[in-house]
């Protein structure tokens, strides 16, 4: 069983909706939970981590925890064609290890 | 800003070869990590350091090995390179205290073993 796990996609979703991506977890102790954005060729750049104790909004950016499914999500409000990009959900369970999920494609479209 | 480079954008080598990836950052970051991206695999880590002369083996530290002699440079070494070391190496590095929590990426560097 992998450690982290998202749907590949590919997710598309008109310009304005909002674009929810989901990723579970196998490590019921992990209690840090990171989403990155990459962009075709290039790095992954952070966007926002949560803990274990609660949901973070940032922005068009939520991230929510639901630690009885083992699962993290991020939604993208008013979603826009400069967030079409693959998001990689990414876990940090005990043990000193990070684990990537394989990235979930989403395009916005105009 | 944060800068993390990486020696090569492309390199090619050849199998049974040493192979030398080097990674400098100029932010005076504690941390450093090397991973591998593969399709459908995603980013896996190999090996990270926490201080000069540290290491800790990441998910898949099977064929590499790393030095840090300074602090802003962290080097990921293919002792005898293989076919299916071919992949894009990234380089990453965060703030003293942050662990794994801010990890800013180095552009990569597509490694083809033939």
């Amino acid at each position: 069983q992998k450690e982290v796990e998202q749907n590949s996609g590919p997710l598309s979703v008109p310009e304005g909706a909002i674009a929810s991506l989901n990723c579970t977890y196998s490590d019921r102790g992990s209690q840090s939970f990171f989403w990155y954005r990459q962009y075709s060729g290039k790095s992954p750049e952070l966007i926002m981590f949560i803990y274990s104790n609660g949901d973070k909004e940032d922005g068009r950016f939520t991230a929510q925890l639901n630690k009885a499914s083992q699962y993290v999500s991020l939604l993208i409000r008013d979603s826009q064609p400069s967030d079409s990009a693959t998001y990689l959900c990414a876990v940090n369970p005990p043990g000193n290890q990070f684990y990537f999920g394989t990235g979930t494609s989403l395009t916005v479209i105009p | 800003d944060v800068k993390v480079t990486q020696s090569s954008r492309y390199l090619v080598k050849r199998t049974g070869e040493k192979v030398f990836l080097e990674c400098v950052q100029d932010m005076d970051h504690e941390n450093m990590f090397w991973y591998r991206q593969d399709p459908g695999l995603g980013l896996r880590l190999i090996y990270f350091s926490y201080d000069v002369k540290m290491k800790e083996k990441g998910d898949i530290p099977e064929g590499y090995s790393v030095s840090r002699e300074k602090k802003e440079r962290f080097s990921l070494i293919l002792e005898s390179a293989s076919t299916n070391q071919t992949s894009m190496y990234l380089c990453a590095s965060s703030p003293s205290g942050t662990g794994f929590y801010e990890q800013y990426f180095g552009p990569g560097t597509r490694l083809t073993v033939t």
